[in-house]
């Protein structure tokens, strides 16, 4: 089975502080996301990487950077939270190249910026 | 610009009957389509997927319809039991592109 796991459930932040939230995947996957998830909004895209050291921005990656240094670990950076910031961020994998496109999420964090 | 539509936030539907969950899109790039199951505080689960060659494709009680030429697809689950009460989200891909657009998502909730 394909295990995706986030480093908190849960995380309660200031305003202004440096967030790092992390993702491990254990299935040798290629590519790596990171969504926030929002009432109304859906699931929407910040980066993902389809590589180690490579990068792309998804929709809405202002107010984040990531960083991909080992394969199996994805990291987002809130280089500054904000209020607006909060929500719950998912982490997903999948294969390279492969027809069904399906992505496997973690269970997400639920971070609140105060 | 939403690329991928699902204009019902919400859907209840009594146990046993026919739950129905569209979703729509604008995107004529799009030839890959699934959907994905959240129960909250987890991540959205893989539940079924259908290709633009196809027009419907089944898995037990979960069926998804494709009209191409309406950009319209629907997700059929029958009989709707309790354990389906969740948000789902559809979500739409092009060829090539490794990213997935989805959509709102609907709570459904099926009634005892």
């Amino acid at each position: 089975d394909v295990k995706v796991t986030q480093s908190s459930r849960y995380l309660v932040k200031r305003t202004g502080e440096k967030v790092f939230l992390e993702c491990v995947q254990d299935m040798d996957h290629e590519n790596m996301f990171w969504y926030r998830q929002d009432p109304g909004l859906g699931l929407r895209l910040i980066y993902f990487s389809y590589d180690v050291k490579m990068k792309e921005k998804g929709d809405i990656p202002e107010g984040y950077s990531v960083s991909r240094e080992k394969k199996e670990r994805f990291s987002l950076i809130l280089e500054s939270a904000s209020t607006n910031q909060t929500s719950m961020y998912l982490c997903a994998s999948s294969e390279e190249w492969v027809s069904s496109y399906e992505q496997y999420f973690g269970p997400g964090t639920r971070l609140t910026v105060t | 610009d939403q690329q991928v539509k699902q204009n019902s936030p919400s859907l209840s539907v009594q146990e046993g009957r026919i739950s129905i969950l569209n979703c729509d899109y604008t995107n004529s790039m799009f030839d890959y389509f699934l959907w994905y199951k959240k129960y909250p505080a987890e991540g959205p689960t893989f539940l079924i997927s259908i290709s633009s060659i196809k027009d419907k494709n089944e898995d037990g009680r979960f069926t998804v319809f494709l009209n191409k030429s309406a950009k319209h697809l629907s997700l059929h689950i029958v009989p709707s039991q309790p354990g389906d009460s969740a948000v789902y989200f559809c979500a739409a891909s092009a060829l090539g592109n490794e990213k997935l657009t989805f959509g709102t998502g609907t709570r459904l909730t099926i009634i005892p």
